[in-house]
């Protein structure tokens, strides 16, 4: 089956401090990313959709200059979170697709103090 | 607005036995519906996905089911085993090619020997 890996699976900064995860489909070409974060025993909120070598589009509420979404290949995404704040705190999780199936990636856990 | 319906929201049972999660949703126009396991930490894995023309698909001790008139699907776990404590989401899908989910809230799925 299609496996998508994020990179890194946790990571702590602190605050004010910008943090970069990455999203790779490893075995397919992914036309579409999508970011979704995942507050505790939440279901997944879906962040910005981003099309290989568009700009991302980002749902109502998601600040698009605090969350830097960059689709520069068929097998790569990235999820900037910039001048990042406790709030940010969060399981973000990414997802590719190549046809109309959605593959999820393992996650990354967030921790700003 | 599209939503998506779980039940229970969490549910214990004993090892070895039988349980069976439920799911209402009332997005259209309907497309497909999704069955996905989370462990805690992870990204959601896929179980089962059912277009409207299907009204039950297995994978291993897993069954879902799909009744498209009333807006309802159902998983049904057998024979339960330890590895099965997850949360549970459904997941309903609108449109064909790179469409948004509409998530469930999922349920939380705890075995004990």
């Amino acid at each position: 089956g299609a496996v998508v890996s994020q990179h890194p699976s946790w990571v702590i900064c602190k605050s004010g401090t910008s943090v970069k995860i990455e999203c790779r489909s490893l075995d397919f070409q992914a036309t579409t990313m999508f970011w979704y974060r995942q507050f505790p025993k939440q279901s997944l909120m879906l962040m910005a959709t981003s099309n290989e070598g568009s700009k991302a589009t980002y749902e109502q509420g998601v600040e698009k200059d605090k969350f830097l979404i960059n689709h520069a290949s068929l097998t790569l995404s990235t999820l900037t979170v910039t001048s990042a704040h406790p709030e940010d705190s969060s399981f973000y999780i990414c997802s590719a697709s190549g046809g109309w199936e959605q593959y999820f990636g393992p996650g990354t856990r967030l921790t700003v103090t | 607005k599209n939503q998506v319906e779980q039940s229970p929201q969490s549910l214990i049972i004993l090892e070895g036995k039988n349980c069976t999660l439920q799911c209402n949703y009332t997005v259209s126009p309907f497309s497909n519906l999704r069955w996905y396991k989370q462990d805690t930490g992870r990204g959601p894995v896929s179980l089962t996905i059912m277009t409207f023309s299907e009204n039950t698909k297995s994978n291993g001790r897993y069954t879902a089911t799909l009744d498209a008139d009333t807006k309802q699907s159902s998983l049904h776990i057998t024979a339960s085993q330890l590895s099965d404590s997850a949360s549970y989401i459904c997941v309903v899908s609108a449109n064909f090619g790179n469409e948004k989910l509409t998530f469930g809230t999922g349920t939380r799925l705890t075995i004990i020997p």
